[in-house]
């Protein structure tokens, strides 16, 4: 089935900027699209981002939009986030989770373990 | 696209059987997938396309519904149950939200 490890998350003032990283093995990466989750203290799940497996196509939330950036190395097995500009509210565990499938039939599986990412001054 | 899942929680017994509900405001066709999350864990899928139960996940979940109005069912609850279950939607394009989550407690 494969599985994905999130790391980079941590503790970070408002206004600075963090990467996330996503390391996937056990299956090929190169041919699934990707996407990042986020979840707040005690709140429910929010879909925030996007990449095609050719990295042609990138979608984002509106509340991340213009501050963060979706990239990935199929090369490295690897997906980022790239995280600026961040505010109280972009405190949350982020998860990757893999695409799969098409049509009705697509399905986040499999997710990573997530990371913290806490911004407090 | 807006989802609302019904209850927000509930409290139920071992054995008992429970059903959630899951509203989207457009039609979904049966575009829809369920999660489960036990504290400090991963989401975990549990079905996809509205009914097509994810390999491996017990035979006692049922998914069910189409268009707007889905369901998920446990036919009898067990103690590994006891989390939070959220549905996603795929339409064509993202944002591909989830709702709110129903949280299952031990009565």
């Amino acid at each position: 089935e494969g599985q994905l490890v999130e790391s980079g998350g941590g503790l970070v003032q408002p206004g600075e900027s963090l990467r996330l990283s996503c390391v996937a093995s056990g299956f090929t990466f190169s041919i699934w699209e990707m996407n990042w989750v986020r979840q707040a203290p005690g709140k429910g799940l929010e879909w925030i981002s996007y990449i095609s497996k050719s990295t042609t196509t990138m979608y984002y939330a509106d509340s991340v939009k213009g501050r963060f950036t979706i990239s990935r190395d199929n090369a490295k097995n690897s997906l980022y986030l790239q995280m600026n500009s961040l505010r109280g509210e972009d405190t949350a565990v982020y998860y990757c989770a893999t695409l799969r499938d098409a049509g009705s039939n697509r399905r986040f599986d499999p997710w990573g373990q997530g990371t913290l990412v806490t911004v407090s001054s | 696209i807006q989802l609302t899942q019904s209850p927000s929680s509930l409290s139920a017994s071992v054995g008992d059987r429970v059903t959630i509900t899951c509203r989207a405001s457009q039609d979904l066709k049966n575009y829809l997938a369920w999660y489960q999350q036990r504290p400090g864990q991963a989401p975990k899928l549990l079905m996809y396309a509205a009914s097509t139960l994810q390999s491996g996940v017990s035979s006692r979940f049922s998914g069910g519904g189409s268009g707007t109005d889905f369901t998920l069912t446990i036919s009898s609850l067990q103690p590994e149950d006891f989390a939070t279950y959220y549905c996603q939607h795929f339409d064509t394009y993202p944002p591909w939200t989830f709702g709110q989550g129903t949280t299952v407690e031990i009565k």
